[in-house]
């Protein structure tokens, strides 16, 4: 079992509406959660920590699930330039490492 | 504020020629520094990791090696490249559990 794992996609969606990405992590000691969002041949680039309570910034929310060990990401009001892949991000306490999913792919259509 | 500078952009290079990627921090001390490799269609894999100086550790057996001669300076580096080596190569740097900022990557590709 790969230790984060994302639905591929691509998620397909028109303009203005709401989409949720699911990510599921293997390690229960994990302690920091992240979602990445990266463009087409560029850097991924940090788009929200994920915290216990969850978190919202302008049109993302983000859940952590620690039973169950998921993270969440919901973006509402889907815009064109959402379009990218989103990388869900896992690090342990006690290491210097983040792992990274493989992503899952949004296109926002017109 | 922190920088990261990361160079070339663009790369290629012949099968069994050697290869240099440089890496350099600002505005920071002390940063843990990482290698990390996707390859087309591929998630990011990590390579090397550095908490200071001439500390490295390695993830994935392979021809390439890590060098950090400075505390914000990070170097890939291999003998002889494969066809296999290919990939978009990034550095990044972290301080404590705040995730990564990246470097604008190097594009490789072996021919």
């Amino acid at each position: 079992r790969k230790e984060v794992e994302q639905d591929p996609g691509p998620f397909n969606v028109p303009e203005g509406a709401t989409v949720a990405f699911n990510c599921t992590y293997s390690n229960s000691a994990s302690q920091s959660f992240f979602w990445y969002r990266q463009d087409c041949r560029k850097e991924p680039k940090l788009l929200m920590s994920v915290y216990s309570s969850g978190n919202e910034d302008g049109r993302f929310t983000a859940q952590l699930n620690r039973a169950s060990q998921y993270i969440s990401l919901l973006i509402r009001d889907s815009k064109l330039s959402d379009s990218a892949t989103y990388l869900c991000v896992v690090s342990t306490s006690g290491t210097y490492k983040y792992i990274f999913g493989t992503g899952t792919r949004l296109k926002v259509l017109a | 504020s922190q920088t990261i500078h990361q160079w070339p952009a663009t790369l290629v290079q012949p099968v069994g020629s050697p290869l240099s990627l440089e890496c350099t921090v600002e505005g920071t001390s002390n940063p843990n520094l990482y290698w990390y490799r996707q390859a087309a269609g591929r998630g990011l894999q990590l390579l090397f990791y550095s908490v200071g100086i001439g500390q490295i550790s390695s993830e994935v057996p392979q021809n390439l090696s890590a060098s950090r001669p400075q505390d914000r300076q990070f170097i890939l580096s291999s003998k002889k490249l494969l066809l296999s080596d290919s990939g978009f190569y990034l550095c990044a740097w972290s301080f404590g559990p705040r995730g990564y900022t990246f470097g604008s990557g190097t594009r490789l590709t072996v021919v």
